[in-house]
């Protein structure tokens, strides 16, 4: 699976989007990015994953740049509950494995 | 759906004592996976089954570690003997249909 680069710290204000960047330049075709998060003493949960194109749900939206070399997580209106670690993952198709790095912790700010 | 379950919550126990994880995976979900979570390394996978078969057991640290999947509502995680860096929290998570998996709450193990 690819390596994904994510910043190690962010801090976004709460009622405010917050955007994670997320850098997985040797990604292969056949890689879907997956995002989790992990809200302190839980277990990591699932957030959004894609391939190539955009995708939203009820939680967040996943923008993959058109190179799909980069990608980022929108949270479109942070809230304190979203304080978390947030994991961007790279799965090749097949692959059952997740591979978590350290991720980004967000901080969202009263 | 309630979701993984896992017990206990925590765990504590001395050096030397067996010690057993428990995890009920979501019902319908035929691939179970335990990770273990320490500040030094990170969530880590253990093993993964698939259809209550184990698939890759890569990751288990050594031969006290062994992981049990006697049918599809029940898996079992078991250190024996179990030292003071076994500590950690274990979580088990189920996979979805879009690969995406279900974590439960973890169990927090201290060995003392």
């Amino acid at each position: 699976d690819a390596k994904t680069t994510q910043p190690p710290s962010m801090d976004c204000a709460e009622g405010r989007a917050a955007n994670l960047p997320c850098n997985h330049s040797t990604i292969s075709g056949n890689e879907y990015v997956y995002w989790y998060r992990q809200i302190h003493s839980q277990g990591p949960q699932y957030i959004i994953h894609g391939l190539k194109n955009n995708e939203t749900n009820e939680m967040a939206s996943l923008i993959i740049t058109e190179d799909r070399k980069s990608s980022t997580l929108i949270l479109p209106h942070a809230t304190l509950r979203d304080t978390a670690v947030y994991y961007c993952i790279a799965r090749e198709v097949g692959n059952e494995k997740l591979t978590f790095g350290t991720g980004t912790r967000l901080t969202i700010i009263p | 759906d309630a979701g993984v379950i896992q017990s206990p919550r925590h765990e504590v126990t001395e050096m030397g004592q067996e010690v057993t994880l428990r995890c009920k995976p979501i019902s319908g979900h035929d691939y179970l996976f335990w990770y273990r979570q320490t500040m030094m390394r990170g969530l880590e996978l253990l093993i993964y089954f698939n259809n209550n078969v184990p698939i890759d057991d890569s990751g288990m640290p050594e031969d006290r570690f062994s992981a049990k999947m006697p049918n599809a509502s029940f898996s079992t995680l078991k250190i024996q003997p179990s030292e003071p860096r076994d500590s950690a929290v274990y979580f088990c998570a189920s996979r979805g249909p879009s690969y995406e998996q279900y974590f439960g709450p973890g169990t927090r193990l201290t060995v003392t």
